[in-house]
This record gives C-alpha cells, structure tokens and sequence, in this order.
C-alpha cells in the first residue's frame, strides 16, 4: 500500500492561476522525490529534496521539504496547458531504499 | 544515450499462461526497479535490485511475480498462471545509485482474459 497520502486528489485549474498539491507521511522520511507522468506517458523525474526545510525552484515550479521531513509540497504559479499530468511524490525512509510513490495529483487546466 | 527498453509494449494472454516481461536498462544503473500502475493509481512497488540482487522483493504480491537480474543489467519480471486481476502497466526504472533519480521506462501493458 501506498506510504504517503496526496491532497488534493484532482486539481482543476484556470490557466494563469496559481495551485498547491501536498504529500504527506506519518513516518520521517529521507528524501522525497517529484515526478510527473503526462497521460499515455511514463513517471519523468521533476526534483529530489533531502534537506529539511528544503526549498528549490524549477522556473514556475516550487518545491519544500517541511521542517520534520514528513511532508512536502509542489507550488505551480500562472499554470499552464503544459502543466497538465499527474504529479506523484515519492518517498523513501530512512534506513529503506525501497522508493514509494504517493496516489498523485491529477492536473487538468481550463483554457 | 538509449533510456530505459522495456518488451513488449503490449501484452495480452489467457487467464492461466505464464508470461515475461523484459526491462533493458540505461547503461551503467546499479538500481532497478519494478513497478505496476494501474488506471488512475500510483505505481505500486514490487521489487528493486541492487546489482544482481533483489534488495527488496516485499511488494511482489504472491509467488506467482517472480524477477531476476542474472548479470546485473537485464531484468525479468516473471508472472505464472496469470489472473485476470494482474492486469496492468508493469513499469521498470533505473538509477545510477540507491538514492539517485529514477529513469522510467515507456511500461508493459499486460491484458489477461
């Protein structure tokens, strides 16, 4: 089953507005892992955070580490038809090199 | 260089037969993983080899799956008397260490019926 929990599960967005989608974990992680699969594709890697309290940048795309490395967030600013996809989050434990992906956001942008 | 290969594309057999899947992966990846997704989910963890050895084969559901990675490059995921429930995209992925990024392949679509 999965480790890590995806909200929300649907983003429905207005081209040109801004939108968050968070993964969360019970369980201290050791890093955390973005990717996005557009539809008909494959998981493409986007990012890997490690440090708590991590925070990089990928031009519109933001991505955080929370402080306690539980949880961790994607921030996509002025969103457009490109953005659309599932963005998963995936996640290893410390001590566990077994690499789990969350349910994913599925993207959908209104033109 | 060539991503991550995996055959066939497409794969549809009979309830009850037995089936491969291949995954060639990028040259030089210690990492392998398999994976399955299916519609509207996750990829689901079934095993992941470091080198020639299954590091960690928890996610393989039954003792139907069975994977190996004889050389430590080419992989085979093993699925004996197919249900129709195994239907799915079976992924694999590769990376240059443990903790690296992970280089999808374009997936096996198997159909049992």
């Amino acid at each position: 089953g999965q480790q890590v929990m995806q909200i929300p599960q649907y983003q429905h967005v207005q081209e040109g507005e801004d939108f968050t989608t968070y993964c969360n974990s019970s369980t201290t992680l050791s890093n955390i892992q973005w990717y996005k699969q557009r539809p008909g594709g494959h998981p493409v890697f986007l990012i890997q955070l490690v440090k708590s309290g991590e925070v990089k940048k990928q031009k519109r795309l933001t991505f955080q580490f929370g402080e306690a490395k539980k949880n961790s967030s994607l921030h996509i600013t002025a969103t457009q038809t490109t953005d659309v996809g599932t963005y998963f989050c995936a996640v290893r434990r410390s001590n566990d090199y077994k690499l789990s992906f969350g349910a994913g956001t599925t993207v959908t942008v209104r033109a | 260089g060539a991503g991550v290969s995996q055959t066939p594309s497409n794969k549809v057999t009979e309830k009850g037969k037995y089936v491969e899947l291949r995954c060639d992966p990028i040259s030089g990846h210690t990492a392998l993983y398999w994976y399955r997704q299916s519609l509207g989910q996750g990829p689901e963890f079934l095993i992941y080899f470091q080198g020639t050895g299954a590091a960690d084969d928890s996610g393989l559901p039954n003792d139907r799956f069975f994977a190996v990675r004889p050389e430590g490059s080419v992989s085979t995921l093993k699925i004996q008397r197919t249900e129709r429930g195994d239907s799915a995209v079976y992924l694999c992925a590769s990376s240059l260490s443990i903790r690296a990024e992970a280089f999808f392949g374009q997936g096996t679509r198997l159909t049992v019926v």
